[in-house]
């Protein structure tokens, strides 16, 4: 299996301000894919990073509230900017086990409270 | 875009007894349904797939059942443990590349001992 370190793992984070989210893969992967878990909720894709060109973002989702970093094929960063109390969630990034598996592999997960 | 959904939202069992999931899909073309088992303050995990030739899955205690004409699948586990108490997520896709999972609303397993 992929090993997906993210950081930091948790935070408490102030209205207003703005965080970012590393995730590193231990090995290169085309894509990336951001995923938000509101409290009690399911899962719902924000955006899917691309190495080399703009992250393509998912409806209801703008890259001025989260803008994505994708440097090279085993990192990426996602900001959640001006943060609000619903911004509150887990923010997981993840990848594919494998070409043509289908299986999709999650990090830790990244718990944000905005206060 | 693709929709699922997923019930029930909650489900009680006795340990030792059998429980099912269940999840439709809207899109005819989606052709990977995979299961995820998440967990208290972990990860989502796969625990099954399917893909669409297939009709069933087993895997020891747990199988997935398929009806491509009725859009809808389901989890079966068997014998359930204590250890099976966690959040359940279907999801569907077309391919099994890089193409967009889409999740169903969760169901939260409580295994009674």
């Amino acid at each position: 299996s992929a090993v997906i370190s993210q950081k930091p793992s948790r935070d408490i984070c102030q209205r207003g301000t703005s965080l970012t989210i590393q995730c590193q893969v231990d090995s290169q992967v085309t894509m990336m894919f951001w995923y938000r878990q509101q409290p009690g909720q399911s899962l719902t894709l924000i955006a899917t990073a691309n190495q080399g060109s703009e992250a393509t973002y998912e409806s209801g989702f703008v890259i001025d509230k989260f803008p994505i970093s994708r440097p090279n094929l085993t990192f990426s960063t996602l900001t959640v900017s001006n943060m609000s109390p619903e911004d509150s969630s887990i923010y997981l990034c993840s990848v594919l086990q494998g070409a043509n598996t289908g299986e999709l592999f999650f990090g830790e997960g990244s718990r944000l409270t905005v206060l | 875009g693709e929709n699922v959904e997923q019930h029930p939202s909650t489900l009680s069992v006795q340990e030792g007894d059998s429980a099912v999931i269940k999840c439709t899909y809207s899109d005819s073309a989606s052709n990977y349904f995979p299961w995820y088992k998440q967990e208290l303050g972990k990860r989502p995990q796969l625990i099954i797939d399917i893909r669409s030739n297939v009709g069933e899955k087993k895997d020891q205690r747990i199988a997935v059942t398929l009806n491509k004409t009725a859009k809808h699948f389901s989890l079966h586990i068997t014998e359930t443990q204590p250890e099976d108490s966690a959040v359940y997520f279907c999801a569907a896709k077309r391919g099994f590349g890089n193409e967009k999972l889409t999740f169903g609303t969760g169901t939260r397993l409580t295994i009674i001992p």
